[in-house]
């Protein structure tokens, strides 16, 4: 079955640096593109980066354009949030979230990992 | 970047009751919509993916229609495992992905 786990939240300043992991299992990692996608304390969802199947394409929302870098290892079926320039704005549960299109983008996202929490805190 | 209103905010039901969410988009989509469920402490499922298409395991008691601008989702007898926040996201304009500010729904 299908798993999705990411790793590598934490506490972390404002001006910090912080790396997410989600290692990915079940499916072919390779022909996927996969998201991230965070939710703050008791708000809605907010789409923050996507990276295609084979790493050729990556996109940002505004919000953390220039400051996070999203990328992934298909030889370790793993996916990656580099976060940097950390502000409180940035605190949230991070999650990544796989594409439903095989080698192609459709922008549903049919499975999700649990979650790991960001706080942006001094 | 295109604005998804749901509405409303929040529902009061009880188990049986047929409820309906919309959803309304600032331009069209087309039929590029999906909505999730998220239960609280949880990831977000998919439920419905090109604005009517069931994801596979999900209950035929969930059903959406619409397209262009003005989107529903209906649950046609609640359950007790159906109380949770809803979220409609347009999948039509990328970048970004843009998610409704969801619906609440929960037990009378």
């Amino acid at each position: 079955q299908v798993q999705l786990v990411e790793s590598g939240g934490g506490v972390v300043q404002p001006g910090g640096s912080l790396r997410l992991s989600c290692a990915a299992s079940g499916f072919t990692f390779s022909s996927y593109g996969m998201h991230w996608v965070r939710q703050a304390p008791g708000k809605g969802l907010e789409w923050v980066a996507f990276i295609r199947y084979d790493g050729s394409n990556k996109y940002y929302a505004d919000s953390v354009k220039g400051r996070f870098t999203i990328s992934r290892d298909n030889s370790k079926n793993t996916l990656y949030l580099q976060m940097n320039s950390l502000r409180a704005e940035d605190t949230a549960v991070y999650y990544c979230a796989k594409d439903v299109g095989l080698e192609w983008l459709l922008l549903d996202f049919d499975y999700w990992g649990q979650g790991t929490l960001v706080t942006v805190s001094s | 970047d295109i604005q998804m209103t749901q509405s409303p905010s929040s529902v009061s039901a009880s188990v049986g009751d047929r409820v309906t969410i919309t959803c309304r988009a600032s331009q069209g989509i087309s039929s590029w919509l999906a909505w999730y469920q998220q239960k609280p402490g949880k990831a977000p499922k998919l439920l419905i993916y090109a604005a009517s298409s069931l994801q596979s395991g999900v209950p035929s008691r969930f059903s959406s229609s619409g397209s262009g601008t003005d989107f529903t989702l209906t649950i046609s007898s609640l359950q007790p495992e159906d109380f949770a926040t809803y979220y409609c996201q347009q999948a039509n304009s990328f970048p970004p992905v843009t998610f409704g500010q969801g619906t609440k729904l929960e037990i009378k």
